[in-house]
């Protein structure tokens, strides 16, 4: 089975301040993790995932397979980072399992 | 281009009605999904479609679900007897296709949702 834990359901920081969004997992064999975003009135989008390694929009996430962790990062949030974050989890057969997401408001 | 565009919006029906929802996937999608949010939680898997057929449907919740997807394109998503537990927001999503072996994996692309409601 697999399943995906975002312990924070929100999560308050101030313009120009680090934003952390934990996010954990439990699947017993190599997963691919994804963060999707849903900004205000506007559909699911994906944000980035692990695989690329790529920073969109500021944002990295590192796939700790030790902690079973991939937590997206922002060293200095914007006010338009105010979005619902999801972490999902892939296990290999194209469906995927996310999490119960994380608000985030970013206040000036 | 179009998005995933899927409709009605907004559907209110009552207690042990049916209901159809439907999905236009991106042009040239052979892939389409379907996942079902309730309040306060995340999506979750219902059906898989690669081309016309239902390559995985392990996450309908009973046979009171059902989706077809005829033509490989338009998919409808059809509930029968419809109870109040089923009012979640009913989203959909494609992909150009399903990833390859060795983990590759394609975006999916998600439309704006039904949210459906009944009383």
């Amino acid at each position: 089975a697999q399943r995906v834990t975002q312990p924070e359901k929100l999560l308050s920081v101030f313009k120009g301040a680090p934003v952390e969004l934990k996010c954990n997992y439990s699947y017993s064999g190599s997963p691919e993790l994804f963060w999707y975003v849903q900004y205000s009135r506007q559909r699911l989008q994906l944000l980035l995932r692990h695989i690329s390694r790529e920073s969109i929009k500021g944002f990295t996430a590192d796939l700790n397979k030790g902690e079973t962790s991939f937590h997206l990062k922002k060293p200095f949030a914007q006010e338009e980072d105010s979005a619902m974050y999801y972490c999902a989890l892939s296990g290999g057969d194209y469906k995927l399992s996310f999490g119960a997401g994380t608000t985030v408001t970013v206040r000036a | 281009g179009a998005g995933v565009s899927q409709t009605p919006s907004n559907k209110v029906t009552e207690k042990g009605k049916y209901v159809e929802l439907r999905c236009d996937p991106i042009s040239g999608h052979t892939a389409l999904y379907w996942y079902r949010q309730s309040l306060g939680q995340g999506p979750e898997f219902l059906i898989y479609f690669q081309g016309t057929g239902a390559a995985d449907d392990s996450g309908l919740p009973n046979d009171r679900f059902f989706a077809v997807r005829p033509e490989g394109s338009v998919s409808t998503l059809k509930i029968q007897r419809t109870e109040r537990g089923d009012s979640a927001v009913y989203l959909c999503a494609s992909s150009p296709q399903p990833g390859l072996a060795g983990g590759f994996y394609n975006e999916q692309f998600f439309g704006p949702g039904t949210r459906l409601t009944v009383l």
